[in-house]
């Protein structure tokens, strides 16, 4: 039981560059999301996923795209890095039913676009 | 509008005191998940403690509590007996709802705990 994985640990991108973010979680979670970090400030919700084919937006979902083809895996795609987007990317998941509070997080993803 | 709001961006703390981290929130929907999560420097997110809105008692978890006060709307972590890896960034975090994974963050409180 890995939890939930990220790759990759870091990342260096030129403006205009794409790329793909990944995130898996082997729990079987029907809840998942993406957030960034950025210096000074908490977590903010970037896409959300409440089950395999459903997304949704979240507070700062612009210049980003999900998918969730499966349970295990919840993507995210960059379509055009601009500097704005240098942050620490966390993906994170949670069981639907049973214990509601825990949240897992992977370890996440540092991003720099230069 | 910010729904989380952590007043303190540091504290300090001695070695096996305890100490009580701030946080204050609001929300129009009655059900709410309140959360408490600590990053060391290594970056990683970790759960310490969830509170439910309709929970009647307090959440404890080990040296860690939560000082759930609902008409206030505040939900303050207390860490009993300092040590001196409890030295992180603490974040307070709430979610509207229950079909939902989305977190609402406050800004941090740095924790150091002097020896």
């Amino acid at each position: 039981n890995a939890g939930v994985t990220q790759t990759p640990k870091f990342q260096v991108l030129k403006t205009g560059q794409s790329m793909t973010l990944q995130c898996a979680q082997d729990m079987n979670h029907e809840y998942m999301s993406w957030y960034r970090q950025d210096p000074g400030m908490g977590l903010r919700l970037i896409h959300y996923s409440v089950g395999a084919g459903i997304t949704d937006q979240g507070e700062v979902p612009n210049g980003y795209n999900v998918s969730r083809s499966t349970t295990e895996d919840f993507p995210l795609r960059l379509l055009s890095a601009a500097p704005s987007q240098t942050s620490v990317y966390f993906c994170a998941s949670r069981r639907d039913a049973g214990r509601l509070g825990e949240q897992y997080f992977g370890p996440g993803t540092r991003l720099t676009v230069t | 509008a910010q729904k989380i709001t952590q007043t303190q961006p540091g504290m300090f703390v001695q070695e096996k005191e305890a100490v009580t981290l701030d946080c204050t929130y609001d929300t129009s929907d009655p059900s709410y998940g309140l959360f408490w999560y600590k990053q060391p420097s290594s970056g990683e997110m970790i759960f310490l403690i969830y509170q439910g809105s309709y929970d009647q008692q307090n959440a404890t978890e080990g040296r860690y509590s939560l000082n759930f006060q609902k008409a206030r709307k505040s939900a303050n972590l207390v860490i009993s007996a300092s040590q001196l890896g409890d030295s992180a960034m603490y974040f307070c975090a709430m979610r509207e709802g229950r079909a939902t994974n989305k977190l609402i963050f406050g800004t941090g409180t740095l924790l150091a705990v002097q020896p």
